[in-house]
C-alpha cells in the first residue's frame, strides 16, 4: 500500500536550516497528486506549509512564503521540505501528507519531531 | 480564511450523540472544499470527509459531514470509545489551506 515516511535531524539550534525529506513508496510521485507538508506545534493545531507537484510547480503558505523551499526528487521517490532562519516557534511534528486539487490531505506521513532549542 | 471551530472541548459518554461545528470567515471555493479530521495522541490526522459531506474510505457510517458556503458540521451519531479524540475541519479550495483549531471529544 502507499505509504508516506519523515525523516531527517530531530534538533536543531536557532538560525540553522530544517530540512526534512518524505519518501513515498508504494507509488510513483510522478503519477499525480500535490505532495505536501503540514506542522503541527506540541498541544496545538495544524498548519499547512506548502506543497509541490512532480512538475516543480510550488505553492507555499504566505505566513511561511520567505523561510520555505519545497523540491522534488522523482529519481528517488522523495519530496523534501527546507525551512531556514528556525527559531523556538518552528518546533513542530512536521507531517508530509498528499492532497490534490479538489480532495484534501487524504494520506500522512507519521510525523517527525523537530525542536529548535540552544 | 480564518475556520472557527465550536466548542472547543465537549465531555460525553459513548453512546452519545455529537454535532461539531465549523465556521468560515469568508465562502469557501466551490462551496464544500471542506473536510473534517480525527487526530489522536501521537498520531497523524486521519481524514474522515472530504467535500463537505463524503466519508473516506473505511469510515464508519456513524460519521457525516454537512453545510455550505461557511457553515459546516460534523455529526457522530453515536460515540464509540474510540472516536474520543480531537477533531479539525479543513478547507482546500482556497490557498492558503487552513485549519480550524480543534474540537476535542472527552470522556464524560
Amino acid at each position: 500500500q502507499v505509504q508516506l515516511q519523515e525523516s531527517g535531524p530531530g534538533l536543531l539550534k536557532p538560525s540553522e536550516t530544517l530540512s526534512l525529506t518524505c519518501t513515498v513508496s508504494g507509488y510513483s510521485i510522478t503519477s499525480g497528486y500535490f505532495w505536501g507538508w503540514v506542522r503541527q506545534p506540541p498541544g496545538k493545531g495544524l498548519e499547512w506549509i506548502g506543497n509541490i507537484y512532480h512538475n516543480g510547480n510550488t505553492h507555499y503558505n504566505p505566513s511561511l512564503k520567505s523561510r520555505v523551499t519545497i523540491s522534488v526528487d522523482t529519481s528517488k521517490n522523495q519530496f523534501s521540505l527546507k525551512l531556514s532562519s528556525v527559531t523556538a516557534a518552528d518546533t513542530a511534528v512536521y507531517y508530509c501528507a498528499r492532497n490534490t486539487y479538489s480532495t484534501p490531505f487524504d494520506l500522512w506521513g507519521q510525523g517527525t519531531l523537530v525542536t529548535v532549542s540552544s | 480564511i480564518v475556520l472557527t471551530q465550536s466548542p472547543g472541548t465537549l465531555s460525553l459518554s459513548p453512546g452519545d450523540r455529537v454535532t461539531l461545528s465549523c465556521r468560515a470567515s469568508q465562502s469557501i471555493a466551490s462551496s464544500t472544499y471542506l473536510a473534517w479530521y480525527q487526530q489522536k495522541p501521537g498520531q497523524a490526522p486521519r481524514l474522515l470527509i472530504y467535500g463537505a459531506s463524503s466519508r473516506a474510505t473505511g469510515v464508519p457510517d456513524r460519521f457525516s459531514g454537512s453545510g455550505s458556503g461557511t457553515d459546516f458540521t460534523l455529526t457522530i451519531s453515536r460515540l464509540e470509545p474510540e472516536d474520543f479524540a480531537v477533531y479539525y475541519c479543513q478547507q482546500y479550495g482556497n490557498s492558503p489551506y487552513t485549519f480550524g483549531q480543534g474540537t476535542k471529544l472527552e470522556i464524560k
